[in-house]
C-alpha cells in the first residue's frame, strides 16, 4: 500500500527563521514520484517540487530546499529565512507505477511577523 | 489556455439529491482525478483516469461515479448526496505514463449537503 505521513500538524514561527517540513512515504514500488504542493489561504494548490525515484539529487531554489533520502523514505522541504507569505498548507505527495497520487495530510505554516 | 476547469464553484444540496461535478482541461492531459479535501486529511483520491475510457477507484470512491468520453472532460457524480460528502473537491490533470508531471488543479468546488 502507499501512504504519505506528514507528522508536524501545524508549525508557527518567526518571520526570518528556517523551517524544515517533514514528509515519510511508504511505497513497494521501485519507481515512483513525489512533489510538493503549497495551498496559501486563498485556497489554490500550487506545485513546488517533483522527484523522481532515481533522482536523490538535493535541490536548492531560492529559499527553498529539498533533501530527498531513500534510505529513510523521507522527502523533506526546507524554507530558509521565512516570510510572512510562506503561510499555507503544504502538502508531500506519492505516485506509484499505478498513477495514482495520494497525498499527506499537510502541514500548516504560520510565519509571525 | 483556460487550465482546468470546474463548475459550479459552489453548491448545496438537499440529502438524497444527485448531481454532477464538472471538470474540464485544455491541455490535452492523458491523466486526471478528483480529490476532495477535509479539515486535517489533506487531499484524497476520489477517483481517477489514465485516458479517455479508463477510470479506476481512488482512496474514497464510494458514493462517487466518473466517466471519461473524451480527454477535456472528467465529471463527477453524486448520485445520492449524504452530509458525509460535505467537503471541497479538486479537480486535477496531469501527463501520463512515462513523461508524468505535476498535476494542475482547479480552483475548487466547495459542495455543502444538508
Amino acid at each position: 500500500a502507499q501512504k504519505v505521513t506528514q507528522a508536524q500538524t501545524e508549525i508557527s514561527v518567526v518571520e526570518k527563521e528556517d523551517v524544515t517540513l517533514d514528509c515519510v512515504y511508504e511505497t513497494r514500488d521501485t519507481t515512483y514520484y513525489l512533489f510538493w504542493y503549497k495551498q496559501p489561504p486563498s485556497g489554490e494548490l500550487v506545485f513546488l517540487i517533483r522527484r523522481n525515484s532515481f533522482d536523490e539529487q538535493n535541490e536548492i531554489s531560492g529559499r527553498y530546499s529539498w533533501n530527498f533520502q531513500k534510505s529513510t523514505s523521507s522527502f523533506n522541504f526546507t524554507i530558509t529565512a521565512s516570510q510572512v507569505v510562506d503561510s499555507a498548507v503544504y502538502f508531500c505527495a506519492l505516485r506509484t507505477s499505478y498513477d495514482k497520487v495520494i497525498f499527506g495530510p499537510g502541514t500548516s505554516l504560520s510565519v509571525i511577523p | 489556455n483556460a487550465g482546468v476547469t470546474q463548475t459550479p464553484k459552489f453548491q448545496v444540496l438537499k440529502t438524497g439529491q444527485s448531481m454532477t461535478l464538472q471538470c474540464a482541461q485544455d491541455m490535452n492531459h492523458e491523466y486526471m482525478s478528483w480529490y476532495r479535501q477535509d479539515p486535517g486529511m489533506g487531499l484524497r483520491l476520489i477517483h481517477y483516469s489514465v485516458g479517455a475510457g479508463i477510470t479506476d477507484q481512488g482512496e474514497v470512491p464510494n458514493g462517487y461515479n466518473v466517466s471519461r468520453s473524451t480527454t477535456e472532460d472528467f465529471p463527477l457524480r453524486l448520485l445520492s448526496a449524504a452530509p458525509s460528502q460535505t467537503s471541497v473537491y479538486f479537480c486535477a490533470s496531469g501527463n501520463g505514463g512515462a513523461v508524468y508531471n505535476e498535476q494542475f488543479f482547479g480552483p475548487g468546488t466547495r459542495l455543502t449537503v444538508l
